[in-house]
């Protein structure tokens, strides 16, 4: 298996612009959630997906963020306007069977600056 | 609200040495604990999950030990190799929680 996959690997955008950040999860998890890592708060859950439906956004920063999961193969994090302070490295993780019964599987990760 | 600390956030030895990381919870009423590596620019490797009623999971030269009373677990790192030198991170997951607590890492640096 390929892994979880995430795109773009950077992403360099302007104040105010929109950006969507994309996952697909290994194939046959059921779990996904995205993550925010910054050097000030370290790694924090944004939200989390259960069979494709939103369980907990309670992580969600603020309106401008938003998430999607159409189907069981793709994942969208979306920033709109985006602002200076997101800038972070986002991550999307997968797990089978519930989240849980072990272990969340990472993705690469999406380094995003906003100038 | 939980809280993952992770002492020290910089460590540099030796090759060879044996070595522990440190990771402590403020909750003890948690479902799991996660050692992750992280290398530079890359995402999180899971190394070894412990469950509540564990109190250890070995896997090669790591050993993951978990006092869930007092809050504490260990990561030990026995004759480090400077394939080693990563980030280390600690998760916790709590009952009735879905996501991960992460600390913020240990800075592993293992001299040649």
């Amino acid at each position: 298996d390929a892994g979880v996959i995430q795109s773009p690997r950077h992403e360099v955008t302007e104040m105010g612009q929109e950006v969507t950040l994309r996952c697909k999860p290994i194939s046959g998890h059921n779990s996904l959630f995205w993550y925010r890592q910054t050097m000030m708060r370290g790694l924090e859950l944004l939200i989390y997906f259960n069979n494709n439906v939103p369980i907990d956004d309670s992580g969600m920063p603020e309106d401008r963020f938003s998430a999607k999961m159409p189907n069981a193969s793709f994942s969208t994090l979306k920033i709109q306007p985006s602002e200076p302070r997101d800038s972070a490295v986002y991550f999307c993780a997968s797990s089978a069977g519930g989240s849980y019964l072990g272990t969340q599987y990472f993705g690469p990760g999406t380094r995003l600056t906003v100038l | 609200k939980q809280e993952v600390t992770q002492i020290p956030a910089a460590l540099s030895v030796p090759e060879g040495e044996n070595l522990v990381l440190n990771c402590s919870f403020t909750d003890s009423a948690i479902y799991n604990l996660q050692w992750f590596r992280q290398d530079p620019g890359k995402g999180l490797t899971s190394l070894l999950l412990i469950q509540s009623s564990q109190r250890e999971q070995t896997s090669g030269r790591l050993n993951a030990s978990l006092d869930k009373s007092s809050g504490r677990s260990t990561l030990y790192i026995a004759a480090s190799q400077p394939g080693d030198s990563a980030t280390y991170l600690c998760a916790v997951k709590e009952g009735g929680a879905d996501g991960l607590t992460f600390g913020k890492g240990t800075h592993l640096i293992i001299q040649p």
